[in-house]
């Protein structure tokens, strides 16, 4: 069965650290591009970050840029995002979810795990 | 303010055919694919339809995709109950080095 599966939310004061991991399986993970998206309460599903097959291509949107880095690890089949400097404005619900291809542009994002949830408030 | 538009509500009765429009500019749907989510909140969102016309395997023929310009339609047949969910397009935006989705769509099954 194809599956993502995020790990690694949580609650954590402003300014301070996570580290969300996602375990990927039943795919040939080294040959997609891999997103994370989150949906913070009450509103819209909002792109966070992607990364191409070979980690090669990283894209950030502009808020997280400088405070969040993902990164993926082939061998393990897992995607990663370290997020530093937290706010409360990043408080959501992270999904770990899949392209159809290795190129985002010509992409939809098909498979999407169940997500884990990111709490920031002191 | 997202970068696609969308209406922020829709409605139908059960049978019947609804359309929501997503509008865009030359650097995102005018040059890329367009995806079409659902997500019922508390769930992970689901790919309906992307590039042109394509579903991913379960999903029904019911829902379509449409892009003319920088414009974008997502077209759903026989409205189910089921079908009430929010619907959000995205697309790649060439300008932003971004996925910029729309502000979503509530769809209510009247």
């Amino acid at each position: 069965e194809v599956q993502l599966v995020e790990s690694g939310g949580g609650l954590v004061k402003p300014g301070g650290s996570l580290r969300l991991s996602c375990a990927a399986s039943g795919f040939t993970f080294s040959s997609h591009t891999i997103n994370w998206v989150r949906h913070a309460p009450g509103k819209g599903l909002e792109w966070v970050s992607s990364i191409n097959s070979d980690g090669g291509y990283i894209y950030y949107r502009e808020s997280v840029g400088g405070r969040f880095t993902i990164s993926r690890d082939n061998a393990k089949n897992s995607l990663y995002l370290e997020m530093n400097s937290l706010r409360a404005e990043d408080t959501a619900v992270y999904y770990c979810v899949r392209d159809t291809t290795n190129v985002a542009r010509r992409s939809g994002m098909d498979v999407w795990g169940p997500g884990t949830t990111v709490i920031v408030s002191s | 303010q997202s970068v696609l538009t969308q209406p922020p509500s829709a409605s139908g009765t059960p049978g019947q055919r609804v359309a929501i429009s997503c509008s865009g500019g030359s650097s995102n749907i005018g040059s890329n694919i367009v995806s079409w989510y659902q997500h019922i909140p508390g769930t992970a969102p689901k790919l309906l339809v992307y590039g042109e016309n394509q579903r991913p395997s379960g999903v029904p023929d019911r829902f379509s995709g449409s892009k003319s310009g920088t414009s974008a339609s997502l077209g759903i047949s026989g409205l189910q109950s089921e079908d009430e969910a929010d619907y959000y397009c995205a697309a790649w935006d060439d300008s932003l080095y971004s996925r910029v989705f729309g502000g979503g769509t509530k769809l209510a099954v009247l």
